[in-house]
């Protein structure tokens, strides 16, 4: 079953803005992970939070995670065409590895 | 982080066949998974490939449909088996990194059932 939903489900955004995508979550977590898909292609793995973290930076991202809320943020700052793509988090409730998905979101970044 | 790739990259298979798709990790890994992205959709967890043993499935998957194999720790196989048009999907496996809990994606196979 989808644990995660994600907002908004599409984002169209000017190259140079930034692009925040929401996740909220239904159960406690172990950790929270963001990933890009590129039209239809495999995951790329953007940057992993632990439960216990409140705060993450990897170059131009930047992910927050609010336990209390069940919910996490995704802020990729200066966008750039080449982000185009759909953003998912992925939640791991016990460190077993089996991942629930968000539906997404498609950011489209206009040059 | 590990490498993961997939074969094959895409295929158009007849209703009623079976397709073995091959997943081979670049370093030995503790657990790998099969996820199943229908079109438009997010990914499903199908199952868990265990090493030397059966495999684990989720709710909605069964092994007679989905038989995996998993012969050591860098290879697994998927089989999609008795297709039908509702199996097309990307399917796609992974990897997890144990020392960080990362989870690392192949670039999926792109399946059509006509």
């Amino acid at each position: 079953s989808q644990q995660g939903e994600e907002d908004p489900q599409a984002l169209s955004i000017q190259e140079g803005e930034n692009a925040t995508m929401n996740c909220s979550y239904k159960t406690s977590i172990n950790n929270l992970q963001w990933y890009r898909q590129n039209s239809g292609r495999g995951l790329v793995h953007l940057i992993l939070i632990r439960s216990n973290e409140r705060e993450k930076h990897s170059g131009r991202l930047r992910v927050t995670l609010d336990t209390s809320k069940k919910s996490s943020s995704l802020l990729i700052t200066a966008s750039r065409a080449a982000d185009t793509a759909s953003y998912f988090c992925a939640t791991d409730r016990d460190q077993g590895g089996k991942l629930i998905f968000g539906q997404g979101t498609e950011l489209s970044v206009k040059p | 982080s590990a490498v993961i790739s997939q074969k094959p990259s895409r295929d158009i298979c007849q209703r009623g066949t079976s397709l073995t798709i091959q997943c081979q990790v670049d370093s030995q890994v503790t657990m790998m998974f099969w996820y199943r992205q229908q079109p438009g959709q997010s990914l499903t967890l199908i199952a868990t490939a265990n090493q030397g043993s059966e495999a684990t499935y989720e709710s909605g998957f069964v092994i007679d449909k989905f038989p995996i194999s998993r012969p050591n720790l860098t290879f697994s196989t998927l089989t999609v088996s008795n297709m039908s048009p509702e199996d097309s999907s990307i399917y796609l496996c992974s990897a997890l990194e144990s020392s960080y809990n990362e989870q690392f994606f192949g670039p999926g196979t792109r399946l059509t059932v006509l």
